[in-house]
């Protein structure tokens, strides 16, 4: 069956840097996806990696390594306010999107 | 730009009811995707609309659950009857054309609708 795998928690204090890793099994793959969602709120895109290595947009960072079917987000300069859950998703063959089940980021002051 | 649009934001049913719920996506888009996510879970996509064409509805209850995107614009989703399990929130996402290469697979999502089933 089509897979992705990353942690159900990570917490941190402000300021630090924390990477969330997600790894992958799926029937054909074009792109790894990552989304932060509220309590309450929508999803909101972050990022989008179809070709390996790393993609940079201010404080987050996504990275892709197709041959080990890996990729992280990276958040540097932790602020509170991304305290979240973030999810990681791949589009597969077919153009069908995996989400995986997110991660809950708590950052402590 | 409007957002994608959807209605209602909250509804309370009882089990073996029936509800629609409707989603308007930004336009020029495409792409539609109606997901379910259940509480502390990632979003589980049910139906991939391309313009008015079914791309994927493999996840689809399809003995309850239906939807339709005439004229390839909103989109309805429909459970008939409903289960208890049904409880979740129900995002409706949209993104440009799929198809060819994929440079940027943003979707952008709804608010949601919250369902509750008693």
């Amino acid at each position: 069956g089509q897979s992705l795998e990353q942690p159900s928690e990570v917490t941190a204090v402000e300021g630090a840097i924390v990477q969330i890793n997600c790894t992958y099994q799926t029937s054909g793959f074009y792109g790894l996806s990552w989304y932060q969602q509220h309590d309450g709120g929508a999803p909101t895109f972050l990022s989008y990696n179809a070709l390996d290595g790393l993609e940079e947009t201010g404080r987050f960072s996504s990275f892709l390594s197709r041959s080990d079917s890996y990729g992280y987000l990276l958040l540097q300069e932790l602020q509170m306010k991304d305290s979240a859950s973030y999810f990681c998703a791949c589009d597969t063959g077919g153009f069908k999107t995996i989400f995986g089940a997110g991660t809950r980021l708590f950052v402590k002051a | 730009e409007a957002g994608v649009a959807q209605s209602p934001r909250y509804k309370i049913i009882e089990k073996r009811q029936s509800v629609a719920f409707w989603c308007n996506p930004i336009s020029g888009h495409a792409t539609l995707y109606w997901y379910q996510q259940i509480l502390g879970q990632g979003p589980k996509l049910l139906i991939q609309f391309q313009n008015n064409g079914v791309v994927d509805d493999s996840q689809l209850p399809k003995d309850r659950f239906s939807a339709e995107r005439l004229k390839g614009v909103d989109s309805t989703l429909k459970i008939q009857p409903a289960k208890l399990e049904d409880s979740a929130v129900y995002l409706c996402a949209s993104s440009l054309d799929r198809t060819g290469i994929i440079i940027n697979n943003e979707q952008f999502f709804g608010p949601g609708t919250r369902l509750t089933v008693l």
